[in-house]
């Protein structure tokens, strides 16, 4: 079965720290990675995806992530955080063997920016 | 466009009872989801539907059941309600199901049950 790992459950960081939230998963196959916010009071939103193609992928808000199909990872990156990036953060995965719109998360993790 | 609306938002329900979620999605969108969100199981997929019919199912024990409706709308029914049924319920949805397709989440119904 599938299963993702997020191996860090809190990080706290100051404003114009860099960012790196780690993601693992397990799947033998083929496999599309994605990683979603959800801010306070708000709906989980795409941040970023990888089906195919070049693995370091760029997304919305200054973030990309960079798929390591030897190491099973998919790790999202920020090169420099604001108070606004202040949300939790989630990497699912999904696979054709399981069903394109059946996504397995992560547990999360939770970033607080400090001002 | 309008995102993925659910309804209701905030509900209480005592143990015993059942409860019904409704879940509208983007215009265009043929398959929707459902999650459950906890605090200690984090985001789980419960099943999905797309045309009317099942496609996929989770983990989920029996008493939580759904449906789609020819306009793509889609409930979902939890009956004899448990404590451990308090989460947020999510709905998703996303045009249909290939590689790399993007799932677009609706704000969820927070369930309690007392």
């Amino acid at each position: 079965a599938q299963s993702v790992s997020q191996h860090n459950h809190h990080v706290i960081l100051s404003e114009a720290a860099s960012l790196e939230l780690g993601c693992n998963y397990s799947y033998g196959g083929t496999v599309n990675l994605f990683w979603y916010v959800q801010y306070p009071g708000q709906h989980l939103q795409l941040l970023l995806k990888y089906f195919s193609g070049d693995p370091l992928v760029k997304g919305i808000k200054g973030f990309e992530a960079e798929f390591i199909k030897s190491k099973f990872s998919f790790n999202l990156r920020k090169p420099s955080v604001q108070w606004s990036d202040t949300a939790e953060y989630f990497c699912a995965v999904n696979s054709g063997a399981g069903g394109y719109n059946k996504l397995i998360f992560g547990a999360g993790t939770r970033l607080a920016v400090h001002p | 466009k309008a995102g993925v609306t659910q309804t209701p938002r905030y509900l209480i329900k005592t143990r015993g009872q059942q409860v019904t979620l409704s879940c509208s999605p983007i215009s265009g969108h043929r398959s929707v989801s459902w999650y459950q969100q906890t605090p200690g199981q984090g985001l789980q997929f419960l099943f999905e539907y797309f045309s009317e019919t099942q496609r996929n199912k989770g983990n989920f024990p029996g008493r939580f059941s759904g449906r789609q409706f020819s306009n793509s709308r889609s409930e979902m029914n939890v009956s004899t309600l448990e404590l451990g049924d308090s989460a947020l319920y999510l709905c998703a949805s996303s045009l249909d199901s290939v590689p790399g397709n993007t799932i677009y989440f609706g704000e969820g119904s927070w369930l309690t049950v007392v």
